[in-house]
């Protein structure tokens, strides 16, 4: 069973796109990371997020949490190639300490 | 970028075949952790530590040992590699906040032939 569902899994556009990428969990977060992971890489991480309804952006990627810090979303305005990679969203899930990965959504932005 | 190393970054096996990967870290951070990814699964929780000594298994541990006799040192061991444990390996690091970070290491590549 999956704790965290990340959605869309697959998003192939053209650069100047605009997309939003959602993660959910049916339990409350501790604490929720975005990561970008390139091919050969280990994940980066973008943001952290843990209060509830906060909103943080990050030159043209906007990360919402929930109210109810059940689920967070990742907006990126204006799609450029160089955003192609692997996010993934991560998290205490129930109070635990230890993160738990959602699977990743996979971008690829043409030029 | 945080202090960790992994070793080696790759590596051919046979199946049958001890395997040990070495992570490594300067950071002096309570918790290190071990994932595998693989296509479709993402990154999926092995086994981590908590302090020297102190260690716990994941959702896919079977397989797999780990220990961790220095702070800055955790390793992972496939004890009879088999070609379901080919996979790319991530350690990872951590402070002791729920809030804290998580830094990677750079991954190793595994093939169990």
């Amino acid at each position: 069973t999956q704790l965290l569902e990340q959605s869309p899994q697959f998003l192939s556009i053209q650069e100047g796109e605009n997309l939003t990428v959602y993660c959910n969990s049916s339990s409350v977060f501790s604490s929720l990371q975005w990561y970008r992971q390139e091919p050969g890489e280990g994940p980066v991480l973008l943001v952290t997020v843990v209060t509830g309804g906060e909103v943080k952006k990050l030159k043209r990627l906007t990360f919402q949490f929930g109210d109810a810090r059940k689920d967070s979303s990742l907006h990126i305005t204006a799609a450029q190639p160089g955003d192609t990679g692997l996010y993934l969203c991560a998290g205490g899930v129930g109070g635990s300490y230890i993160p738990t990965f959602g699977r990743g959504t996979s971008l690829i932005v043409h030029p | 970028d945080a202090g960790i190393t992994q070793s080696p970054r790759h590596k051919v096996t046979e199946t049958g075949t001890p395997v040990t990967l070495r992570c490594h870290q300067t950071e002096n951070h309570r918790y290190m952790y071990w994932y595998r990814q693989d296509p479709g699964h993402g990154l999926r929780l092995i086994h981590y530590s908590y302090g020297v000594k102190d260690t716990d298994k994941g959702e896919v541990s079977d397989g797999y040992s780990v220990s961790r006799s220095k702070t800055e040192d955790f390793l992972l061991t496939l004890e009879s590699a088999t070609s379901s444990q080919t996979s790319v390996y991530f350690c990872a690091i951590s402070g002791e906040s729920v809030r804290n970070t998580i830094y990677f290491g750079e991954g190793s590549w595994l093939t169990v032939v």
